[in-house]
């Protein structure tokens, strides 16, 4: 457990309204990424970020927005949710102290778009 | 793109019992990890394997990489009921950064007591 939590853990929401997801951590890591899970996909990508206001993009980051005004929030906004963004969520953490390249995940949070 | 694909897909065995699982990847890389995700939760790092290692070893864990072929494998020796969760190897792509990884598909350990 590397002191990380997720908000909320399950929504439904409507195509079209904004999303907002929060990643919350403890424990001043400079690294926290956000994946989407989905079956026959394994884990993707969606951003990252290597430090407070700097973020870059990772593999199925269109639709998806993020910003990180301080080191312990890392948030994830689906501008305008569409059915194709249900999945459950994982943001994740690592730092150059336990290995840059081994995350620790938080608990997950599951979207339903209707 | 999906870098790495492990085999099989799903995995029925007995407590007691060995489980080995393999994963292939695409290209080069600079390292690679398995994790473990138990059925609605987050993942759990497992262990790591640098590209210039062959072997390695933590606790019942035992991965190997051979990256002539392009693959790795996991063996789980002594297999308990609490084993049963889903299987990720995730790589490090070679040339890009070391922490932005791409996750395989998964395997799913089955132990039956």
């Amino acid at each position: 457990d590397a002191g990380i939590t997720q908000s909320p853990r399950h929504k439904v929401t409507e195509t079209g309204t904004p999303v907002t997801l929060r990643c919350h951590q403890t424990e001043n890591h400079r690294y926290m990424y956000w994946y989407r899970q989905d079956p026959g996909h394994g884990l993707r990508l969606i951003h990252y970020s290597y430090g407070v206001k700097d973020t870059d993009k990772g593999e199925v980051s269109d639709g998806y927005s993020v910003s990180r005004s301080k080191t312990e929030d890392f948030l994830l906004t689906l501008e305008s949710a569409t059915s194709s963004q249900t999945s459950v969520y994982f943001c994740a953490i690592s730092s150059r102290d336990r290995g840059p390249e081994t995350q620790y995940f938080g608990p997950g949070t599951r979207l339903l778009v209707l | 793109s999906q870098q790495g694909e492990e085999d099989p897909q799903a995995l029925s065995i007995q407590e007691g019992e060995n489980a080995t699982m393999n994963c292939s990847y695409k290209t080069s890389i600079n390292n690679l990890q398995w994790y473990r995700q138990n059925s609605g939760r987050g993942l759990v790092h497992l262990i790591l394997i640098r590209s210039n290692e062959r072997e390695k070893h933590s606790g019942r864990l035992r991965v190997t990489l051979d990256t002539s072929k392009k693959s790795s494998s996991l063996l789980i020796t002594a297999s308990r009921a609490a084993d049963t969760a889903s299987y990720f190897c995730a790589t490090a792509p070679y040339g890009g950064a070391t922490n932005k990884l791409i996750f395989g598909t998964g395997t799913l350990l089955a132990v039956q007591p």
